[in-house]
């Protein structure tokens, strides 16, 4: 079965502290997404990786294809970061473009 | 680049009734997908469209269901004689068909079934 696990479910941070989000999902994969939504339901893209690591700002996103996980990570956390963090993964069986998505991490951080 | 346009951003109808949602993807994308989401739950995929074709459907979409994409541009997504447990937050996304590329989600459309 295809799924895509999370972990934490839910992350409570002071500001300025270094954030980790965890996702490991069953099969190989052809493409792992990482994705922030807000309250009100806007969803926005923050990686699409494959292999290795990607840099953005304050963001971090590796990934281990070996062993099936991927990690985001937020250097030095600000109140305006707290979201849900959903990690998403095209597997590359069967071809399929959808993509599955884990449940997210809702990350609170607080002054 | 205006991003995805979802409308109506909320509908609350009664059980029984028809729905129609619009999508205004980004207009050089050429895939769109829908998704729906429950609270506290991540995105279900539902279907998507490469251009007008709609390539693949989930067996979450009853017969209830029907997307449409007709000329490759905006698609609509109807749901017939809605059900309680049609209450969700339906998402569209669109992307260009380069794998490598990233989707665009556009902000929901929140249906409540009372």
């Amino acid at each position: 079965k295809n799924e895509v696990e999370q972990s934490p479910q839910n992350l409570t941070a002071q500001e300025g502290e270094f954030i980790t989000i965890n996702c490991s999902y069953s099969v190989g994969i052809s493409a792992l997404h990482w994705l922030q939504q807000h309250p009100g339901g806007g969803i926005v893209s923050l990686f699409m990786l494959s292999s290795g690591k990607k840099k953005h700002g304050r963001l971090i996103a590796t990934i281990n294809i070996q062993e099936k996980h991927s990690s985001l990570h937020i250097t030095a956390s600000h109140p305006r970061d707290s979201a849900v963090y959903i990690c998403a993964v095209r597997f590359s069986q069967g071809g399929s473009e959808k993509l599955v998505f884990g449940k997210g991490t809702k990350l609170t951080v607080n002054p | 680049d205006t991003g995805v346009s979802q409308n109506p951003r909320h509908k609350i109808t009664k059980r029984g009734q028809n729905v129609t949602f619009r999508c205004d993807p980004i207009s050089e994308h050429n895939r769109l997908y829908w998704y729906r989401q429950t609270l506290g739950q991540g995105p279900e995929f539902l279907t998507y469209f490469q251009n007008e074709a709609q390539l693949e459907k989930s067996r979450l979409l009853s017969d209830r269901f029907s997307a449409e994409r007709p000329k490759g541009s905006f698609s609509t997504l109807e749901i017939q004689r809605t059900e309680q447990g049609d209450s969700a937050m339906y998402l569209c996304a669109s992307s260009l068909r380069l794998s490598n590329s990233p989707l665009h989600f556009g902000n929901g459309t929140r249906l409540t079934v009372t």
